[in-house]
C-alpha cells in the first residue's frame, strides 16, 4: 500500500497570510491530485499533477509536484475565509488512496 | 451538483440492523468507488466496480457488499451495524479505470447507528 503523509495535520491562520501544506510519500507516483472538502460535502478535485516538477497554478493556489515524483506541495497566497476546508492528496494505486489531509481554517 | 447522487442523504438505524446504500454515477462514467469517512480515520477506500465488475477491494468488511447495475447505479449493503460503523460514506466515479483520472464523488450518506 502506497502511503501518502500530510502535513501539517491542522493549520490555523488569519485571512491575508501565505501557506503551504505538503504531501509525501515513499513511493513513485505516476500522479498526485489534490482535493478540498467542505463540511457536509464530498471532496472536489482541485487539480493533477502528472510530470516531475510541474508547478500548476488554479488563481491564489499553486501546486506543485516533486522531481522524484514522491512529493507535492500546495501553496496558497493571501489566504481567505473561504479557503477554509480538509485539502487532501490522492494518489492511484490500483484504486485512489488518499492521505489524511490538513485542515485548515482560514480566520477573518 | 457533481453529478454524482447519493441516497439517503442520512440514516439513523439500531445496531444489528442492514442498510442499503445507493450511488447514482455521473453521466457516462463507468467506475464507481466507495469510500468510507470517520472523524479519525480519514477516506479510507472499501471497493470499486467498472463497468459491473469489481476491480479493486480495500479495507471493506466481510458484513459489508455491494455491486453496480448494468445501469451503472450501485449499492452498498451494510449488515450486522455496530457503533463503529457510523460514519460518512461516500460514492465517487470516474470516466476511466485507467490511473490517474479525477474522482466526482457525491455529497455523502451520513449513517448514525445507534
Amino acid at each position: 500500500t502506497q502511503l501518502l503523509e500530510q502535513s501539517p495535520q491542522f493549520l490555523s491562520i488569519q485571512e491575508g497570510e501565505n501557506l503551504t501544506v505538503y504531501c509525501n510519500s515513499s513511493s513513485v507516483f505516476s500522479s498526485l491530485q489534490w482535493y478540498r472538502q467542505e463540511p457536509g460535502e464530498g471532496p472536489v478535485l482541485l487539480v493533477t499533477v502528472v510530470t516531475g516538477g510541474e508547478v500548476k497554478k488554479l488563481k491564489r493556489l499553486t501546486f506543485q509536484f516533486g522531481d522524484a515524483r514522491k512529493d507535492s506541495s500546495l501553496h496558497i497566497t493571501a489566504a481567505q475565509p473561504g479557503d477554509t476546508g480538509l485539502y487532501l492528496c490522492a494518489g492511484p494505486g490500483g484504486d485512489m488512496r488518499f492521505g489524511a489531509g490538513t485542515r485548515l481554517t482560514v480566520k477573518p | 451538483d457533481s453529478g454524482v447522487t447519493q441516497t439517503p442523504k442520512h440514516l439513523i438505524t439500531a445496531t444489528g440492523q442492514r442498510v442499503t446504500l445507493r450511488c447514482s454515477p455521473r453521466s457516462g462514467d463507468l467506475s464507481v468507488y466507495w469510500y468510507q469517512q470517520s472523524l479519525d480515520q480519514g477516506l479510507q477506500f472499501l471497493i470499486q466496480y467498472y463497468n459491473g465488475e469489481e476491480r479493486a477491494k480495500g479495507n471493506i468488511l466481510e458484513r459489508f457488499s455491494a455491486q453496480q447495475f448494468p445501469d451503472l447505479h450501485s449499492e452498498l449493503n451494510l449488515s450486522s451495524l455496530e457503533l463503529g460503523d457510523s460514519a460518512l460514506y461516500f460514492c465517487a466515479s470516474s470516466a476511466q479505470t485507467a490511473h490517474g483520472y479525477g474522482y466526482t464523488f457525491g455529497s455523502g450518506t451520513r449513517l448514525t447507528v445507534v
